[in-house]
Order: structure tokens, then C-alpha cells, then sequence
């Protein structure tokens, strides 16, 4: 079993549409949650950081954490066409580990 | 400021040229670290330096040979590559040390290297 589970996608939406990006774990070691962003062929962005269950909120950016069911989210509302990225999640036990990411397409 | 400037973007080299990447901070970070990422892949953890120390190679090949001549700079020193090689190379840092709480990367924009 992989330490972090991420639906790679492709993920397409109508701009406007609510978007829910998910990884599930299972090292419950893990303290420290991150949603990175990454555009084709640049190097990912640090959206959203968490280290405890709950939301998280930061503009159209929500990032939920759940450690009893071992599942975080990323919700981004009201998508705009400048969200197409890949979505990486990452946790950090004794290391990082990234999700394999998913692909999203905000269609115009 | 939460940049991580990366040197050059592309690169094309040959299997028996020598070049190095060149990864820049200036957010008195603690922790330095290169990462390799094929298309449509995670990153993958190659070397990470702590206070400018070699703490952890990932069982890299010494084709690859990184550098950190401060505690701003990282290097990385390529020499007879194999097209497989071939990836985005990205530089992080961190604020704190590896496996130190608050651990969290920001990383640069890459180098596209492509080895013929």
C-alpha cells in the first residue's frame, strides 16, 4: 500500500464549477498536510499548509483535513481557467511524501 | 520574499558533457534540497542538505554530484548523463531543517534538462 493516494485524473470542469481534489493516507505519523500547485513544466507552489484536523480557508482555497478517516481535501470555489494545474498533495511524517497528483482542466 | 531562483531553465548536454544546475535562495532557510521529477510524476527526493551539510543522498547515481558552497547556494554537477537522466530538476528549501516540525518546501521553477 502507497503511504499517500492521489486519483491522478484528468480532471475537466466549466469554469465557475466547484472543485474537490482528494488524497487519502496510511501513516498515521503524518502531522503536517500541503497542497501544492504545479503549472506544466514549472516547479509546484505552496497553496495551502494544515497540521491539524479541519478547514483551512485562504481565498477560493479550503483545504480539509480529517486524520481519523486518514483523508484531506482541496476545495477551490468559483474555478477560473488559470487554476488548470496539477494538484500535488504532500505530508510530512519523518519525510515528504507527495500524492502522484491530479490533473485539472477549468474549462472557459 | 519566497523565492527559490533555479539556473538555467533548459539545458541540452550530450552523455559525455559536464554542467551543473545552480539553485539560489535568499530566505535564510536552513534546509536546501534537490528534487528529480519525470512527466506526470511526483517529485522524487535526490540530496538534501541541512546547514550546509550533506545529510541525506537518496542512493543517487555519483553521475550527479551536489554542491553547497554557503547557505544560500546549491549546486548540482552533471557528468556523462544517460538519456534517462533526462527530467525537471528542482531546488527547495525549507525554514527548518528536515524532519523538523514546520517542515515545509518552497521550491524553484526547474531546470528542463535533456540529455541526447
Amino acid at each position: 500500500q502507497k503511504e499517500v493516494e492521489q486519483d491522478p485524473g484528468p480532471l475537466s470542469v466549466p469554469e465557475g464549477a466547484i472543485v474537490s481534489l482528494n488524497c487519502t493516507y496510511s501513516n498515521s505519523a503524518f502531522q503536517y498536510f500541503m497542497w501544492y500547485r504545479q503549472y506544466s513544466r514549472k516547479g509546484p507552489e505552496l497553496l495551502m499548509y494544515t497540521y491539524s484536523s479541519g478547514n483551512k480557508e485562504d481565498g477560493r482555497f479550503t483545504a480539509q483535513v480529517d486524520k481519523s478517516s486518514k483523508y484531506i481535501s482541496l476545495f477551490i470555489r468559483d474555478s477560473q481557467p488559470s487554476d488548470s494545474a496539477t494538484y500535488l498533495c504532500a505530508m510530512v511524517g519523518n519525510q515528504f511524501y507527495f500524492g502522484t497528483g491530479t490533473s485539472l482542466t477549468v474549462i472557459p | 520574499d519566497t523565492e527559490v531562483t533555479q539556473t538555467p531553465k533548459h539545458l541540452v548536454m550530450g552523455m559525455t558533457n559536464k554542467k551543473s544546475l545552480k539553485c539560489e535562495q535568499h530566505m535564510g532557510h536552513r534546509a536546501m534540497y534537490w528534487y528529480k521529477q519525470k512527466a506526470k510524476k511526483p517529485p522524487e527526493l535526490m540530496f538534501v542538505y541541512s546547514y550546509e551539510k550533506l545529510s541525506i543522498n537518496e542512493s543517487v547515481p555519483s553521475r550527479f554530484s551536489p554542491e553547497c558552497p554557503n547557505s544560500s547556494l546549491l549546486n548540482l554537477h552533471l557528468h556523462a548523463l544517460q538519456p534517462e537522466d533526462s527530467a525537471l530538476y528542482l531546488c527547495a528549501s525549507s525554514q527548518v531543517s528536515r524532519g523538523q516540525r514546520g517542515e515545509k518546501l518552497f521550491f524553484g521553477s526547474g531546470t528542463q534538462l535533456s540529455v541526447l
